[in-house]
């Protein structure tokens, strides 16, 4: 079955520090790829998308992706976290591996703690 | 610009009853999606409609339903509500097959 999966529920990074968060897909072909953000009591933000072309992807707020096709990954990384980046954060892709902004799965997201 | 609006922003229901939600899409946006999010858990598509019609549904029953109007504001409806069906109900707007821009979302507890 087609899916998005986001191994790590939750992840503490120190302030300053780097940060990878994983994701993973399965799907026949290469699915457009995104990463959102969702602060609380807020909806949810797009980071940063992949189509085709170049695999290293960047997206708003200092955050960038590697799109990897032979380990079927999406991981979002950012150099230096800052405190305001503590949210959840979601990896998705089209339903049935289409080629469009809607009709999303979404992983199951990731609550990223930022420690002073 | 206005962006995408949801109301209400919280509801109480109890199980059994019907409710409505509704959805306000960003100016310019002929395209409406729904998804339910579960505490702890990502989204899922519920449908989506475009230029007042439904155009895709994801895995849920038939109690279900939605309506998208000429000024391309959207409905939610859910009958018979279950104590499952209790989540942060999210919407979001786009223009046809573009990006698409989400709401705040309305929480539904059901009792």
């Amino acid at each position: 079955a087609q899916s998005v999966t986001q191994p790590d529920i939750h992840i503490t990074v120190s302030e300053g520090a780097s940060l990878e968060l994983r994701c993973n897909y399965s799907y026949g072909a290469t699915p457009y790829l995104f990463w959102y953000v969702q602060s609380p009591g807020q909806g949810l933000q797009l980071l940063l998308k992949y189509f085709s072309g170049d695999t290293l992807v960047q997206g708003i707020k200092g955050f960038e992706a590697e799109f990897k096709r032979s380990q079927s990954s999406f991981n979002l990384r950012k150099p230096s976290v800052h405190w305001s980046d503590a949210a959840e954060y979601f990896c998705a892709a089209p339903n049935a591996g289409g080629t469009s902004y809607g009709k999303l799965t979404f992983g199951q997201g990731t609550i990223l703690t930022v420690h002073p | 610009e206005t962006g995408v609006t949801q109301s209400p922003t919280h509801l109480i229901k109890t199980r059994g009853q019907q409710v409505t939600l509704r959805c306000s899409s960003q100016s310019g946006h002929n395209t409406v999606s729904w998804y339910q999010q579960a505490l702890g858990q990502g989204p899922q598509f519920i449908f989506q409609y475009y230029r007042e019609e439904e155009n895709g549904r994801g895995n849920f029953p038939p109690r279900f339903s939605g309506l998208q109007f000429p000024n391309y504001s959207s409905e939610l409806n859910v009958n018979a509500l279950e104590l499952d069906d209790s989540a942060l109900y999210l919407c979001a707007s786009s223009r046809g097959r573009e990006e698409q821009y989400f709401g705040p979302g309305t929480r539904l507890t059901v009792l």
